[in-house]
């Protein structure tokens, strides 16, 4: 199993609303990663965890707030977004530290409009 | 810290052979990489190449490296309309730099 899924698919929420993505593997990996993706640009990365503590936050507002509740789960929960937070949130994750090679296997993103 | 650039469009032929190319600016990067994002969908990896090589031959797929002008290139033959996406370069090793993503188009 090569897969890395994300739910759901596709969210619309007001920026009052409190709401969450989950991304979750079964691949054995220890590291997880969450990226915003703008349309047209390319991913940038939000959060690292690595055997489920976090290890890189890229200054991201505390409107983000990341969770890994065990090795295979990895969640975003999202409180008083902006319009500005559309955009797809792609989940990844890798072995950790086989040198200096992360192959990084992605889900297929969850699609958020903030309204 | 680590910069990736890449062309934003190529449009070729089915059938022809497609290159993108990509520069990146910090040396030490160990591995390169080059994704794949068809529309609506999450980043492939198609292929990756250490540095301290040349080329990698992979099917279709040939991987350039020109490391003292930190050059990087991705030549697909025989591109198909399925090779139609947005691939990416991408340097680094735990923290992956992206380029901006180069759009291929294959015309039919």
């Amino acid at each position: 199993d090569t897969e890395v899924t994300q739910t759901p698919k596709h969210l619309v929420m007001g920026m009052t609303n409190k709401k969450s993505l989950k991304c979750e593997q079964h691949m054995g990996h220890r590291a997880m990663y969450w990226y915003k993706q703008k349309a047209k640009k390319p991913p940038e990365l939000m959060f690292v965890y690595s055997y489920e503590k976090l290890s890189i936050n890229e200054s991201v507002p505390s409107r983000f707030s990341p969770e890994c509740p065990n090795s295979s789960l990895l969640n975003l929960h999202l409180h008083a977004l902006q319009p500005e937070d559309s955009a797809l949130y792609l989940c990844a994750s890798s072995q950790d530290r086989q040198g200096d090679f992360y192959e990084q296997y992605f889900g297929p993103g969850t699609r958020l409009t903030v309204t | 810290g680590e910069d990736v650039e890449q062309s934003l469009f190529l449009s070729v032929r089915e059938g022809d052979s497609s290159v993108i190319n990509c520069t990146y600016t910090d040396s030490s990067s160990t591995y390169l990489y080059w994704y794949k994002q068809e529309p609506g969908a999450g980043l492939q990896l198609l292929t990756y190449i250490f540095s301290n090589m040349d080329m990698k031959q992979d099917q279709r797929l040939t991987v350039l490296l020109n490391k003292k002008d930190k050059h990087l290139s991705l030549r697909i033959a025989d591109t198909q309309t399925g090779d139609s996406a947005i691939y990416f370069c991408a340097a680094g090793s735990y923290q992956l730099t992206f380029g901006k993503g180069t759009k291929l188009s294959v015309i039919p």
